[in-house]
Protein backbone atom coordinates (compact mmCIF):
# COMPACT_ATOMS: atom_id res chain seq x y z
CA UNK A 1 0.00 0.00 0.00
CA UNK A 2 1.09 3.31 -0.22
CA UNK A 3 2.10 5.38 2.85
CA UNK A 4 3.98 8.84 2.82
CA UNK A 5 5.87 9.51 6.55
CA UNK A 6 7.12 12.96 8.10
CA UNK A 7 8.49 13.84 11.54
CA UNK A 8 6.10 16.24 13.23
CA UNK A 9 7.52 19.16 14.35
CA UNK A 10 10.69 21.04 13.15
CA UNK A 11 11.96 24.53 14.96
CA UNK A 12 14.69 26.95 13.90
CA UNK A 13 15.69 30.25 14.34
CA UNK A 14 14.84 33.06 11.47
CA UNK A 15 18.07 33.10 9.14
CA UNK A 16 19.08 29.53 9.59
CA UNK A 17 18.19 26.66 6.93
CA UNK A 18 15.20 24.45 7.64
CA UNK A 19 15.50 21.17 6.63
CA UNK A 20 12.09 18.90 6.29
CA UNK A 21 12.01 14.73 5.04
CA UNK A 22 9.79 12.69 3.39
CA UNK A 23 9.54 8.63 3.15
CA UNK A 24 7.35 7.42 0.72
CA UNK A 25 6.45 3.84 -0.28
CA UNK A 26 5.02 3.73 -3.56
CA UNK A 27 7.08 2.86 -6.38
CA UNK A 28 5.74 4.01 -9.39
CA UNK A 29 5.06 7.44 -7.87
CA UNK A 30 6.56 9.74 -10.50
CA UNK A 31 5.86 12.68 -9.22
CA UNK A 32 6.30 14.00 -5.97
CA UNK A 33 5.09 17.81 -4.11
CA UNK A 34 5.51 19.92 -1.18
CA UNK A 35 2.67 22.00 0.08
CA UNK A 36 2.22 24.69 2.91
CA UNK A 37 -0.38 25.18 4.83
CA UNK A 38 -0.77 28.51 7.00
CA UNK A 39 -3.16 28.63 10.12
CA UNK A 40 -6.93 28.32 8.76
CA UNK A 41 -5.48 28.35 4.52
CA UNK A 42 -5.90 25.58 1.95
CA UNK A 43 -2.91 24.20 0.87
CA UNK A 44 -0.16 26.18 -1.60
CA UNK A 45 1.55 24.32 -3.82
CA UNK A 46 5.59 25.04 -3.23
CA UNK A 47 7.17 23.11 -5.52
CA UNK A 48 7.72 19.61 -7.20
CA UNK A 49 10.29 17.18 -8.76
CA UNK A 50 9.63 14.75 -11.16
CA UNK A 51 11.36 11.05 -10.18
CA UNK A 52 14.08 11.24 -12.76
CA UNK A 53 15.80 14.26 -11.39
CA UNK A 54 17.61 14.11 -8.22
CA UNK A 55 17.46 17.61 -7.36
CA UNK A 56 15.65 20.90 -7.70
CA UNK A 57 15.98 24.40 -7.18
CA UNK A 58 13.92 27.48 -6.40
CA UNK A 59 14.80 30.33 -5.15
CA UNK A 60 14.96 29.98 -1.16
CA UNK A 61 14.05 26.28 -1.86
CA UNK A 62 15.54 23.17 -2.81
CA UNK A 63 14.19 19.54 -3.44
CA UNK A 64 16.36 16.86 -3.05
CA UNK A 65 15.45 13.02 -4.18
CA UNK A 66 16.83 9.96 -3.08
CA UNK A 67 14.57 7.45 -5.12
CA UNK A 68 16.26 4.12 -4.07
CA UNK A 69 15.49 5.30 -0.32
CA UNK A 70 12.73 6.80 -1.48
CA UNK A 71 13.62 9.63 0.23
CA UNK A 72 12.60 13.33 -0.19
CA UNK A 73 13.59 16.34 1.27
CA UNK A 74 12.76 20.30 1.10
CA UNK A 75 15.40 22.73 1.97
CA UNK A 76 14.52 26.49 3.52
CA UNK A 77 17.06 28.91 3.14
CA UNK A 78 17.11 31.49 4.83
CA UNK A 79 14.11 30.85 6.82
CA UNK A 80 11.65 33.75 7.99
CA UNK A 81 8.82 33.91 10.12
CA UNK A 82 5.88 33.59 7.62
CA UNK A 83 7.90 30.41 6.51
CA UNK A 84 5.91 29.43 9.96
CA UNK A 85 3.08 26.64 8.70
CA UNK A 86 2.34 23.15 8.02
CA UNK A 87 4.40 21.51 5.13
CA UNK A 88 3.01 18.41 3.45
CA UNK A 89 4.74 16.04 1.44
CA UNK A 90 2.93 14.35 -1.20
CA UNK A 91 2.80 11.49 -3.72
CA UNK A 92 0.92 11.04 -6.71
CA UNK A 93 -0.10 7.83 -7.21
CA UNK A 94 1.46 5.77 -10.05
CA UNK A 95 1.25 2.66 -12.61
CA UNK A 96 -2.03 1.43 -13.75
CA UNK A 97 -3.89 4.11 -11.09
CA UNK A 98 -2.78 7.60 -13.30
CA UNK A 99 -5.78 9.47 -11.45
CA UNK A 100 -3.85 12.10 -9.81
CA UNK A 101 -4.88 11.28 -6.58
CA UNK A 102 -2.45 12.44 -4.08
CA UNK A 103 -1.57 10.48 -0.71
CA UNK A 104 -0.16 13.10 2.03
CA UNK A 105 1.71 13.05 4.50
CA UNK A 106 1.15 13.79 8.20
CA UNK A 107 2.97 17.14 7.97
CA UNK A 108 5.54 18.76 9.43
CA UNK A 109 4.64 22.30 11.44
CA UNK A 110 7.86 24.40 11.23
CA UNK A 111 8.02 26.96 13.81
CA UNK A 112 10.46 29.66 13.23
CA UNK A 113 11.39 31.86 16.20
CA UNK A 114 12.86 35.02 16.08
CA UNK B 1 -7.81 34.11 -12.74
CA UNK B 2 -5.57 31.61 -11.21
CA UNK B 3 -7.38 31.00 -8.05
CA UNK B 4 -9.89 28.54 -6.91
CA UNK B 5 -12.76 30.18 -4.76
CA UNK B 6 -14.83 28.38 -2.03
CA UNK B 7 -18.35 29.17 -0.40
CA UNK B 8 -18.94 29.59 2.42
CA UNK B 9 -15.87 30.40 4.24
CA UNK B 10 -17.84 28.55 7.35
CA UNK B 11 -20.92 27.17 7.62
CA UNK B 12 -22.57 25.65 10.68
CA UNK B 13 -25.34 23.35 10.34
CA UNK B 14 -27.47 20.92 12.63
CA UNK B 15 -27.62 17.12 11.72
CA UNK B 16 -30.96 17.31 10.34
CA UNK B 17 -30.54 20.12 7.80
CA UNK B 18 -29.72 20.20 4.27
CA UNK B 19 -26.58 22.77 2.88
CA UNK B 20 -24.61 22.73 -0.06
CA UNK B 21 -21.07 23.83 -0.14
CA UNK B 22 -19.57 25.45 -3.75
CA UNK B 23 -16.29 25.37 -5.71
CA UNK B 24 -15.14 27.31 -8.37
CA UNK B 25 -12.67 28.07 -10.67
CA UNK B 26 -11.42 29.73 -14.47
CA UNK B 27 -8.65 28.19 -15.26
CA UNK B 28 -10.45 25.61 -17.90
CA UNK B 29 -8.77 22.74 -15.32
CA UNK B 30 -11.10 19.76 -16.44
CA UNK B 31 -10.47 17.74 -12.99
CA UNK B 32 -12.01 18.68 -10.02
CA UNK B 33 -11.22 17.32 -6.52
CA UNK B 34 -13.00 17.32 -3.00
CA UNK B 35 -10.95 16.58 0.19
CA UNK B 36 -11.67 16.53 3.84
CA UNK B 37 -9.02 17.41 6.34
CA UNK B 38 -9.94 17.01 10.03
CA UNK B 39 -7.53 19.06 12.49
CA UNK B 40 -3.78 18.55 12.63
CA UNK B 41 -4.28 16.17 10.10
CA UNK B 42 -3.87 15.43 6.54
CA UNK B 43 -6.56 16.43 3.73
CA UNK B 44 -8.27 13.21 2.74
CA UNK B 45 -9.11 12.64 -1.13
CA UNK B 46 -13.17 11.92 -1.38
CA UNK B 47 -14.03 12.94 -4.54
CA UNK B 48 -12.58 13.15 -8.14
CA UNK B 49 -14.47 14.78 -11.21
CA UNK B 50 -12.68 14.37 -14.64
CA UNK B 51 -14.46 16.22 -17.65
CA UNK B 52 -17.48 16.91 -15.49
CA UNK B 53 -17.99 13.14 -14.92
CA UNK B 54 -17.33 11.50 -11.52
CA UNK B 55 -14.15 9.31 -11.52
CA UNK B 56 -13.04 8.44 -7.97
CA UNK B 57 -15.53 8.04 -4.86
CA UNK B 58 -13.33 6.80 -2.18
CA UNK B 59 -16.14 5.27 -0.07
CA UNK B 60 -17.77 8.20 0.76
CA UNK B 61 -21.16 8.39 2.89
CA UNK B 62 -24.34 8.83 0.75
CA UNK B 63 -24.90 12.09 3.09
CA UNK B 64 -22.26 13.74 0.91
CA UNK B 65 -23.40 13.97 -2.73
CA UNK B 66 -21.20 15.53 -4.82
CA UNK B 67 -22.24 17.52 -8.57
CA UNK B 68 -20.52 18.94 -11.35
CA UNK B 69 -22.84 20.95 -13.33
CA UNK B 70 -20.28 22.52 -15.89
CA UNK B 71 -16.49 22.48 -16.31
CA UNK B 72 -16.04 25.80 -13.61
CA UNK B 73 -18.24 24.80 -10.72
CA UNK B 74 -18.01 21.62 -8.38
CA UNK B 75 -20.82 21.27 -5.39
CA UNK B 76 -20.61 19.18 -2.27
CA UNK B 77 -24.64 18.73 -0.83
CA UNK B 78 -24.52 17.69 2.88
CA UNK B 79 -27.54 16.05 4.07
CA UNK B 80 -28.08 14.35 7.79
CA UNK B 81 -24.29 14.90 8.47
CA UNK B 82 -22.88 13.41 11.60
CA UNK B 83 -21.07 15.59 14.40
CA UNK B 84 -17.40 13.67 13.13
CA UNK B 85 -17.95 15.30 9.98
CA UNK B 86 -17.30 17.95 11.07
CA UNK B 87 -13.83 19.33 9.19
CA UNK B 88 -12.25 22.11 7.03
CA UNK B 89 -13.39 20.74 3.19
CA UNK B 90 -11.04 22.03 0.68
CA UNK B 91 -11.64 21.65 -3.29
CA UNK B 92 -8.90 21.54 -5.50
CA UNK B 93 -8.72 21.78 -9.61
CA UNK B 94 -5.82 20.39 -12.24
CA UNK B 95 -5.67 20.52 -15.85
CA UNK B 96 -6.59 16.75 -15.69
CA UNK B 97 -6.03 14.06 -13.46
CA UNK B 98 -3.30 12.04 -13.85
CA UNK B 99 0.25 12.54 -12.20
CA UNK B 100 2.67 15.22 -12.84
CA UNK B 101 -0.58 17.46 -13.14
CA UNK B 102 -0.36 20.47 -9.90
CA UNK B 103 -3.66 20.44 -7.78
CA UNK B 104 -4.17 24.15 -6.69
CA UNK B 105 -6.25 24.49 -3.57
CA UNK B 106 -9.20 27.04 -2.49
CA UNK B 107 -9.30 28.05 0.97
CA UNK B 108 -11.40 25.82 2.26
CA UNK B 109 -15.21 25.61 4.25
CA UNK B 110 -14.76 25.35 7.62
CA UNK B 111 -17.92 22.97 8.84
CA UNK B 112 -18.98 22.48 11.92
CA UNK B 113 -21.62 19.90 12.52
CA UNK B 114 -24.11 20.05 15.88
Amino acid sequence: GEDVEQSLFLSVREGDSSVINCTYTDSSSTYLYWYKQEPGAGLQLLTYIFSNMDMKQDQRLTVLLNKKDKHLSLRIADTQTGDSAIYFCAESMGGSSNTGKLIFGQGTTLQVKP
Amino acid sequence: DTEVTQTPKHLVMGMTNKKSLKCEQHMGHRAMYWYKQKAKKPPELMFVYSYEKLSINESVPSRFSPECPNSSLLNLHLHALQPEDSALYLCASSQVAGQGTEQFFGPGTRLTVL
